[in-house]
């Protein structure tokens, strides 16, 4: 069972409004990484991190920005919400030993922006 | 860059087996993943494979060829509750860190 939480699970906002979606873990990972997921659609990277202050921008393009000041929390922040970032967001961190990487999913929020 | 190839939907039967396949193109490579998602959830892990061949893990197991750019996941006495899509993710080392993952399988199973 993997010690990583997110929150809110779900979130119901207005546009123009600045959010901070919530990412911590417990396990002491080096590398977090956000997803963002449509319904029925494939995981997106949006961001991710090697470690305290470390960031870097994912595969797909996102007006989120995120920072890494603790190891444990890896926070994603957008500034002015608009509807066109309704989505799943899901933070994951992962452990790397010898050639055996495993990553590990929090439980998502649902994000709608009215 | 990376491209994967997984069929978009399967359906088996309760009791059967099925074989998952994927074929991927990248640029690095360091090993490739498995996860299952319900609908709805998250992803969670079911393998990941480093070396050539077969890894076992109770019903389901997970193949390997690096020189062919292949992978499968069979799961063996399907249950309902392995309902789910099942998504192909490569992983590049070499100093990237990126995780990519394929659209998924659906799978349907029916009684």
């Amino acid at each position: 069972e993997a010690d990583i939480y997110q929150t809110p699970r779900y979130l119901v906002i207005g546009t123009g409004k600045k959010i901070t979606l919530e990412c911590s873990q417990t396990m002491g990972h080096d590398k977090m990484y956000w997803y963002q997921q449509d319904p029925g659609m494939e995981l997106h990277l949006i961001h991710y991190s090697y470690g305290v202050n470390s960031t870097e921008k994912g595969d797909l393009s996102s007006e989120s920005t995120v920072s890494r000041i603790r190891t444990e929390h890896f926070p994603l922040t957008l500034e002015s919400a608009r509807p066109s970032h309704t989505s799943q967001y899901l933070c994951a961190s992962s452990e790397y030993r010898g050639r055996q990487e495993t990553q590990y999913f929090g439980p998502g929020t649902r994000l709608l922006v009215l | 860059g990376q491209n994967i190839d997984q069929p978009t939907e399967m359906t088996a039967t309760e009791g059967a087996i099925v074989q998952i396949n994927c074929t991927y193109q990248t640029s690095g490579f360091n090993g490739l993943f498995w996860y299952q998602q319900h609908a709805g959830e998250a992803p969670t892990f079911l393998s990941y494979n480093v070396l050539d061949g077969l890894e076992e893990k109770g019903r389901f197991s997970s193949f390997l060829s690096r020189s062919k750019g292949y992978s499968y996941l069979l799961l063996k006495e399907l249950q309902m509750k392995d309902s789910a899509s099942y998504l192909c993710a490569p992983y590049s080392g070499a100093g990237s860190y990126q995780l990519t993952f394929g659209k998924g399988t659906k799978l349907s199973v029916i009684p």
